[in-house]
């Protein structure tokens, strides 16, 4: 079965810093990784997501993800945090074994950004 | 990005009665869309996953007499919590994807948040 884990309940980044939100998954198959950010009492929006091809993917508001093979990780990251990216972040998975199958979330991180 | 909207955002009701929460997919057609529930700083937990004109698929223990769940078009997914009570409270969220397979990222709808007196 997939499993996504975020091995951290918060993290605590000052404005200005690099952050790294950490993901590694679980799957008996290619996996399809992809990053979704929660703000207080709203739905998930999409950030970026892996498919295949070059392990350096960039998304939304300045994010990126490395998916590592061997790691079986897929952490976010971003070069500078803003105050503005103090949400709920969520790491999900899907296996690519054919036809339509669900998506699979962490616990989730949540990431605060300090002035 | 494609617009998933659903309704209403609160609601609150008395013990046993039942609740209905819409969601729709408002610029494309999604023969599937999921439910998923969101507890207080908590993951979200797949319900069920709603198909366009036959039943739902319900995740294990998931009881289906208590979440109804009715996808009668292609844009409209309905979930409606029977007898409700004060443990049903939480954050309802509804998803879809235009289109199926396995690359493409889901849509979110921005939640129902359902408090049980």
């Amino acid at each position: 079965a997939q499993s996504v884990a975020q091995p951290e309940d918060q993290v605590n980044v000052a404005e200005g810093n690099p952050l790294t939100v950490k993901c590694t998954y679980s799957v008996s198959g290619n996996p399809y990784l992809f990053w979704y950010v929660q703000y207080p009492n709203r739905g998930l929006q999409f950030l970026l997501k892996y498919i295949t091809g070059d392990n350096l993917v960039k998304g939304s508001y300045g994010f990126e993800a490395e998916f590592n093979k061997s790691q079986t990780s897929f952490h976010l990251k971003k070069p500078s945090a803003l105050v503005s990216d103090s949400a709920l972040y969520f790491c999900a998975v899907r296996e690519g074994s054919g036809g339509y199958n669900k998506l699979i979330f962490g616990a989730g991180t949540r990431l605060a950004v300090h002035p | 990005g494609a617009v998933v909207s659903q309704h209403p955002s609160r609601v609150i009701c008395k013990s046993g009665t039942s609740v209905k929460i819409e969601c729709r997919s408002l610029d494309f057609q999604a023969t599937t869309m999921f439910w998923y529930r969101q507890f207080p700083k908590k993951s979200l937990m797949l319900m069920a996953t709603s198909n366009e004109g036959s039943k739902a698929t319900y995740e294990q223990g998931v009881e289906k007499d208590k979440f109804l769940i009715n996808h009668a078009s292609l844009t409209l997914s309905t979930l409606t919590v029977t007898s409700a009570h004060p443990e049903d409270s939480s954050f309802y969220i509804c998803s879809a994807a235009p289109g199926l397979g396995v690359t493409g990222e889901l849509f979110f709808g921005e939640g129902s948040r359902l408090t049980v007196l």
